[in-house]
């Protein structure tokens, strides 16, 4: 089982809906952030988070640390939302303090 | 520069050869680190530097892949006898410190090896 798992794992939307992105982890974490990854490779973050709820624009993370899991949301979805999130977490045990480990990430498809 | 910056953007080699990828980081963050990310797959660590020393390096494949960071600011992941297995986008990320500074990503090289 991996350590950081998404749901979905992808997912078409037509523009103007509301998303939801889903991220589970095992591991206890110091922190963790929403990475996106548009076609070509190169990777945005988006938040980074360890508590709570951050927003901005137009996308709302939060987190739950007792239930060890978080949510992206995008509100009034566009086209060019279109990439893949991805969730990755930093251990607060083991591992380096450079380590994030990685979801294997969702892939959002908005319609216009 | 603005951005933690990659090159090159793609790589094309073919199997047995040498290659170099680098990083240059945002100025002044300490901490640097690679990932590989093989197709449908989410990242996966490699190594992290702190200053010029590879703080961990526990993610590296095998002998065939270093890094090096000898300034504590550019860094260079070298492959040596590239194998097809080695095909995938290499992403380079740096934040201001360890521990919970945020890290910021490069655009990626995608290397293939033909």
């Amino acid at each position: 089982k991996n350590e950081v798992e998404q749901s979905p794992q992808n997912l078409t939307a037509q523009e103007g809906e509301f998303i939801t992105i889903n991220c589970s982890y095992s591991v206890g974490i110091s922190a963790l952030h929403w990475l996106q990854q548009h076609p070509g490779g190169g990777i945005v973050s988006l938040f980074m988070l360890s508590s709570g709820k951050k927003k901005h624009g137009r996308l709302i993370a939060t987190i739950n640390i007792q239930e060890k899991h978080s949510s992206l949301h995008i509100t009034a979805s566009h086209p060019r939302d279109s990439a893949v999130y991805i969730c990755a977490v930093k251990l607060l045990y083991g591992g380096s303090q450079g380590n994030l480990i990685f979801g294997k990430g969702t892939k959002l498809s908005v319609k216009p | 520069g603005a951005g933690v910056s990659q090159t090159p953007s793609n790589k094309v080699t073919e199997k047995g050869k040498y290659v170099e990828l680098r990083c240059d980081p945002i100025s002044g963050h300490t901490a640097l680190y690679w990932y590989r990310q093989s197709l449908g797959q989410g990242p996966e660590f490699l190594i992290y530097f702190q200053g010029t020393g590879a703080a961990d390096d526990s993610g590296l494949p095998n002998d065939r892949f270093f890094a090096v960071r000898p300034e504590g600011s550019v860094s260079t992941l070298k492959i040596q006898r590239t194998e097809r297995g080695d095909s995938a986008v290499y992403l380079c990320a740096s934040s201001l410190a360890a521990g919970t500074a945020e890290a910021f990503f490069g655009q990626g090289t995608r290397l293939t090896v033909v």
